[in-house]
This record gives C-alpha cells, structure tokens and sequence, in this order.
C-alpha cells in the first residue's frame, strides 16, 4: 500500500515551458487535492476534486490546469511556467468528506527559471 | 470563505519544555480540527484531530483543546523532545463535499537539547 505517489521529485522548468505534474493514490479515496507550499505561507490550496469527474478551483488557481483522469489519478499541468511557480507541490487524498484525514503525497520541487 | 490564524509563526523552546500552538477559525460552522506535523524536507502528516462534539483530545504527550465559543483551538505538546522540532499545522473544515480544509500559515517548533 504506496498511498499517495508523486512523480517527479523534483524539475527544473525554463519561464514558458509547459509540464505535468502527476498523483495517484491507491486508498480507494474519493476527493483529492493540490496545493503549494512557499515559505511562510502555508498550504495554499489550488485545484481540488471532490469525487471522478469533478474539479474546483481552489484559493490559487491561475497558471494551473488539472485532470481527474479516473478514480485514483490527479494531475495537475502549468501551461505556460513562469518564476512565481517555483514552489513545492503537495497533492493529498481524503476518503471522503472535507472533514476526514488528508494523506500527502511526498512532494514534488520545482524551481522556474 | 473560512480564515484561519495561527500563532507563533515561531517557537524555541528547551528539551522538556511545553509548547503550546494556538489557532482561531471565523466560520462557526467549522466542526473538524485537525494538526499535521511536518519535519523538514517531509509530506505533512495528521498527529492529533478533534471534533467539536468534544472539548479536549490527548494522544501520549500530545493534546488539542477546543473552544467552540471563542472559535478557538489549541496543540498541546508536553515534555518536549528534539524529535518534535517541525512545523506544525492547524487546519479547519465542515461537512460537506463543497468545503474545504483552510490551513494555519504553520509554526516552526524548535527544541533545544
């Protein structure tokens, strides 16, 4: 049981190269999340999927696109990178409801320059 | 939307210490608190939740406190140890496929052997 996975690790990105970001948790969860960490200000949510088929946009959604691609993928591209992107990238899962425990995945580090 | 206020953005503390985290929510209808732990260079990951149901939550050294009425919820770290140097998030939610979790800006716990 993996959990949540996120590939890749880390990428580095020129400013207007375009890339994937991919998530995939194995816990049979119905809503998933991406967020972004910078320094100083939290978990800032991005995108978020309440169940297959549905997304939402989230407090910082400009620059991002996502994808539920099925049950247990989450995606999330930046179509055009640019340096206020560089951040570290979160994607979790919850089983169901809002209120239940989120799972992170282990991260992925991109740096735009 | 729910706003959520945490306090200290930084703590040092001595080994053996208490340290205590505080966090206040806005929407009243908030019903689920949970604090993650993340150690440096890690994914967040859920120490302790409480539901507004109850008052008070203790897992072994840890414990959460709720004041429904001041909208208000403290982490509660007894004889702390180096291990626990992390930053610490709170985070606030209610039922519903709609909302979604909003997350303290964290605080950095360090202890000093």
């Amino acid at each position: 049981n993996a959990g949540v996975t996120q590939t890749p690790k880390f990428q580095v990105l020129k400013t207007g190269q375009s890339m994937t970001l991919q998530c995939a948790q194995d816990m049979n969860h119905n809503s998933m999340y991406w967020y972004r960490q910078d320094p100083g200000m939290g978990l800032r949510l991005i995108y978020y999927s309440a169940s297959e088929g549905t997304t939402d946009k989230g407090e910082v959604p400009n620059g991002y696109n996502v994808s539920r691609l099925n049950k247990r993928e989450f995606s999330l591209r930046l179509e055009s990178a640019a340096p206020s992107q560089t951040s570290v990238y979160f994607c979790a899962s919850t089983k169901a409801a809002s209120t239940d425990t989120q799972y992170f995945g282990p991260g992925t580090r991109l740096t735009v320059l | 939307g729910e706003n959520v206020e945490q306090h200290p953005s930084t703590l040092s503390v001595q080994e053996g210490d208490s340290a205590v985290i505080k966090c206040t929510y806005s929407d009243s209808a908030s019903n689920y608190f949970p604090w993650y732990k993340q150690e440096l260079g890690k994914r967040p990951q859920l120490i302790i939740d409480i539901r507004s149901n109850v008052g008070e939550k203790k897992d072994q050294r840890i414990a959460v406190t709720l004041n429904k009425t001041a909208k208000h919820f403290s982490l509660h770290i007894t004889e702390t140890q180096p291990e626990d140097s992390a930053v610490y998030f709170c985070a606030a939610s209610r039922q519903g496929g709609s909302y979604i979790p909003t997350f303290g800006r964290g605080t950095s716990l360090i202890v000093h052997p």
